[in-house]
């Protein structure tokens, strides 16, 4: 059975990086069939694509977020990263990883990781 | 690249049927076929509920159906159950950056 489990530093400080992973379980991301993505909802408000990759190294990101994001795969763990620059409290957020099939985001997510920043 | 607009309300009574609007431009929804749509309850992960406009994952009710013209999308549930009450969001493939963009969700009320 396919899982995805989040996890990240809980609490991060203005202007750090925040690193986040994503273990696959039940199924191997370099699986041709499906790309694999990170989705984030600030508390109380909407969901945003934020960055998705293929197991071949291609990767797509938010416009609006291309310039702080890199998303990163690690094969021989079955895993995958993003990694968010200089962040503020606008990135405050749940932050979710994804499967996409066919080009649709969210056929699977995983339970979400909360991220804090504040000094 | 903006989020798509949808309406920040909709209620029903049980049984009844709602229509939720996603509207977006020529840039997304109006050039693409992957248009989604999610339903999340509170504190809950969102399910997908429609992929590539209409079609339906294995398991999601036919109560629920999707469709596009031009630039907008819709979301129908019909005969509206307690159970239907959530937060749903649309999402659409934009180009030419290739990227994904939600909608600003609507919250689901059954009376």
């Amino acid at each position: 059975q396919l899982q995805l489990q989040e996890s990240g530093p809980g609490l991060v400080k203005p202007s750090e990086t925040l690193s986040l992973t994503c273990a696959v379980s039940g199924l191997s991301i370099n699986n041709r069939l499906y790309h694999w993505g990170w989705i984030r909802q600030p508390p109380d408000r909407g969901l945003e694509w934020m960055a998705s990759l293929y197991y071949t190294g291609i990767t797509y990101y938010s416009p609006s977020l291309k310039s702080r994001l890199t998303i990163s795969a690690d094969s021989s763990k079955n895993q995958f990263s993003l990694k968010v620059t200089s962040v503020t409290a606008a990135d405050t957020a749940m932050y979710y990883c994804v499967r996409l099939s066919d080009g649709v985001p969210g056929d699977v997510w995983g339970q979400g990781t909360t991220v804090t920043v504040s000094s | 690249q903006s989020a798509l607009t949808q309406p920040a309300s909709v209620s029903g009574s049980p049984g009844q049927s709602i229509t939720i609007s996603c509207t977006g431009t020529s840039s997304d929804i109006g050039t693409s076929n992957l248009v989604t749509w999610y339903q999340q309850h509170p504190g809950k992960v969102p399910k997908l509920m429609i992929y590539e406009v209409t079609q339906r994952p294995s398991g999601v009710s036919n109560r629920f159906s999707g469709s596009k013209s031009g630039n907008t999308a819709s979301l129908t549930i019909s005969g509206l159950q307690a159970e239907d009450e959530a937060d749903y969001y649309c999402c659409s493939f934009a180009g030419p950056s290739p990227s994904y963009v939600f909608g600003t969700g609507t919250k689901v009320t059954v009376l």
